[in-house]
């Protein structure tokens, strides 16, 4: 069976201090890889998604970024943190192109910035 | 581009009460609507799902939600609710299509059922 990890499940950190979240999928291969973010009364904001090695697109201009390293490995980035960048990140990956494939959701980290 | 519309941010309901959780999007192409669930600190999970064919869509929980074109709603329902039911509940589309999915989704409500 599939399972997705993300790590550390909760993050303090300082503004201006730079940031990496991780999001590893097992038990599949090749798959679409999602990153969330989400905020208080916002709902989810998709960030970058990726459906390939090396293969990133960003829905939002920011200061973070993604990589995608390795197939089933997803990291989420920032040089220096925001306040603005607190919140629930989210990866979830998915299989295929269809527009009606499920995504399965990691359990998330919370980011806060002080 | 698309966009989901949910109005109500909480809906408070005493358990084994009926519940309706509402969602109106917006799409100039057709789309795939979908409702997840977010348990506290945890991640979210399908709940159910509409593609095409019958309207009316069921969870194996007691959930069901149908699709109203004219309307553009895909509302949520539960005849009546436990006390498990205490969670996030985010409406979502796609478009159909594009040759890949970004799910587009709306603010989310809290179903918050008390004894």
């Amino acid at each position: 069976s599939q399972t997705i990890h993300q790590w550390p499940a909760t993050l303090v950190q300082p503004v201006g201090s730079p940031l990496s979240l991780e999001c590893t999928v097992e038990g599949t291969s090749n798959p679409n890889l999602y990153w969330y973010r989400q905020a208080a009364g916002r709902g989810l904001q998709l960030l970058f998604y990726s459906i390939g090695i090396d293969q990133i697109s960003s829905e939002v201009p920011q200061n973070l970024s993604a990589s995608r390293p390795q197939d089933r490995q997803f990291i989420l980035s920032s040089k220096k943190l925001l306040l603005s960048d607190s919140g629930f990140y989210l990866c979830a990956w998915s299989l295929g192109l269809a527009g009606h494939n499920e995504q399965f959701f990691g359990p998330g980290t919370r980011l806060t910035v002080l | 581009a698309q966009s989901v519309t949910q109005l109500d941010s909480q809906v408070p309901v005493f358990e084994e009460a009926p519940v309706e959780l509402r969602c109106n999007y917006s799409s100039s192409v057709s789309v795939y609507l979908f409702w997840y669930v977010q348990y506290p600190n945890q991640g979210l999970q399908l709940l159910l799902k509409y593609l095409s064919g019958s309207t009316l869509v069921k969870s194996i929980n007691g959930f069901e939600a149908e699709f109203n074109k004219s309307q553009t709603s895909f509302h949520l329902r539960k005849p009546s609710v436990h006390i498990s039911d205490t969670a996030e509940y985010f409406c979502a589309v796609s478009e159909v299509n594009t040759g890949f999915q970004k799910l587009v989704f709306g603010t989310g409500t809290r179903l918050l059922v008390s004894p």
